[in-house]
């Protein structure tokens, strides 16, 4: 079993959409969890940081961490065609931070048409 | 401010043949990470570099090996190519080492092995 599961998609919703990208953790250590969008051709960016549980809003995106359930959320609000992208969640530990290493998920391809 | 830099974007080679892949990281960063990204197994940390000393390594045989230069530009190096090498090698650059820091990506080295 990995460490990280991530439903790998293809997901397609129609613009305006309210998409839902998820994450399954197995490990309780991980403390930081983060959101990357990566699109075509293109190396990955950060999109949203959390620390431990909770939610976080930044525009049209939501980030939401349940630590209780090892489930992790990325919500997207009014979708749009420049949110097609391949979505990848990652965490990491707390105990060593500057040795700790980031884990991804598979990553979740999200197309949005007009 | 000139983002991660990795050259070659693209190459091919033959099994049983070496190849080196070279990140400037981002002005002022001195941790280089590299990671291998497959359609199947997603994002895989190979090795973490800090001030020229490698501080972390993934699950990786020692055909995979690199290093980091007093001015933060890393190399990779991946001996005896097998054909399940063939995959993306994307550098990330931060500031600080671990994961107390944002990674920045490159856009990538797309290897190719025949």
């Amino acid at each position: 079993q990995k460490e990280v599961e991530q439903d790998p998609g293809p997901l397609s919703v129609p613009e305006g959409a309210i998409v839902s990208l998820n994450c399954t953790y197995s490990n309780s250590a991980f403390q930081y969890f983060m959101w990357y969008r990566q699109y075509s051709r293109k190396g990955p960016e950060l999109l949203m940081y959390t620390y431990s549980s909770g939610n976080k809003e930044d525009g049209r995106f939501t980030a939401q961490v349940d630590k209780s359930s090892k489930y992790i959320s990325l919500f997207i609000r009014d979708s749009q065609p420049s949110d097609s992208a391949t979505y990848l969640c990652a965490m990491s530990g707390l105990m060593r931070r500057d040795t700790d290493k980031l884990i991804f998920g598979t990553g979740t391809r999200l197309q949005v048409f007009p | 401010k000139a983002g991660v830099t990795q050259t070659p974007r693209y190459l091919i080679k033959t099994r049983g043949q070496q190849v080196t892949l070279s990140c400037s990281p981002i002005s002022g960063h001195r941790s280089v990470s590299w990671y291998q990204q497959t359609p199947g197994q997603g994002l895989q940390f190979l090795f973490e570099y800090f001030s020229e000393t490698q501080r972390n390594k993934g699950n990786f045989p020692g055909r995979f090996s690199g290093r980091q230069f007093s001015n933060s530009r890393s190399e990779m190096n991946v001996s005896t190519l097998e054909l399940g090498d063939s995959a993306l090698y994307l550098c990330a650059s931060s500031w600080t080492s671990g994961s107390g820091g944002e990674l920045f990506f490159g856009e990538g080295s797309r290897l190719t092995v025949l």
